[in-house]
């Protein structure tokens, strides 16, 4: 049972290149979402998806893109990274309407924007 | 805008001591998550709770909600050295409103359980 799985679990870019962190959940969850934890700062939502097709912004989602073309998969997208994007990041998912309704997080992908 | 606090932020216990963690939030909700997170690790669910007065326990740990107040509480009893970890509260939506899997997040509890 897979769960939320993240890719890659390292990353270092170079000021200015981009890159794409994947998420894939196996759990057929509607909701999905991503964080960055920085340290003292807890986890703040950057974009999340409620379904294939439809994503909207989150607490800090400037230098990020996303796109949701499968229910299964939620990729987020730095076009242009820059030192303050360093950072785990971590992708969720969840089920509206479930018992229980916790978030599933992924093992999170540290990313150094050298 | 929806806020969480949590206090306190850094706790340095004694095994076998009892302590309470806080985390308070500013806009009424009726959900709230702890989890629980290891150093360099993802976060594991420890409790959800629904309602107001929900109470939940797992072993030595105990979480309660207190909807009208905005405030729930991670109590710690006897602790011992494997609680230590950094502890979330998450908060879902508002009261009434419609989940869509956003959390907001507290800062974070980093609890270190001595000898």
């Amino acid at each position: 049972n897979a769960g939320v799985t993240q890719t890659p679990k390292f990353q270092v870019l170079k000021t200015g290149q981009s890159m794409t962190l994947q998420c894939a959940q196996d759990m057929n969850h509607e909701y999905m979402s991503w964080y960055r934890q920085d340290p003292g700062m807890g986890l703040r939502l950057i974009h999340y998806s409620v379904g294939a097709g439809i994503t909207d912004q989150g607490e800090v989602p400037n230098g990020y893109n996303v796109s949701r073309s499968t229910t299964e998969d939620f990729p987020l997208r730095l076009l242009s990274a820059a030192p303050s994007q360093t950072s785990v990041y971590f992708c969720a998912s969840s089920s509206p309407g479930s018992p229980h309704t916790e978030a599933f997080f992924g093992q999170g992908t540290r990313l150094t924007v050298v | 805008e929806l806020k969480v606090e949590q206090n306190p932020l850094f706790l340095s216990m004694q095994e076998g001591k009892n302590y309470t963690i806080y985390c308070n939030y500013s806009t009424t909700s009726d959900r709230l998550y702890w989890y629980r997170q290891d150093p360099g690790k993802s976060l594991e669910s420890l409790f959800v709770l629904l309602s107001n007065g929900a109470v939940k326990q797992e072993g030595r740990l105990m979480a309660s909600l207190d909807t009208k107040a905005r405030l729930s509480t991670l109590h710690i009893t006897a602790a011992v050295h494997d609680l230590s970890a950094t502890y979330f509260c998450a908060v879902d939506m508002p009261a009434g409103g419609t989940s869509y899997g956003k959390l907001t997040f507290g800062q974070g509890t980093i609890l270190t359980v001595h000898p």
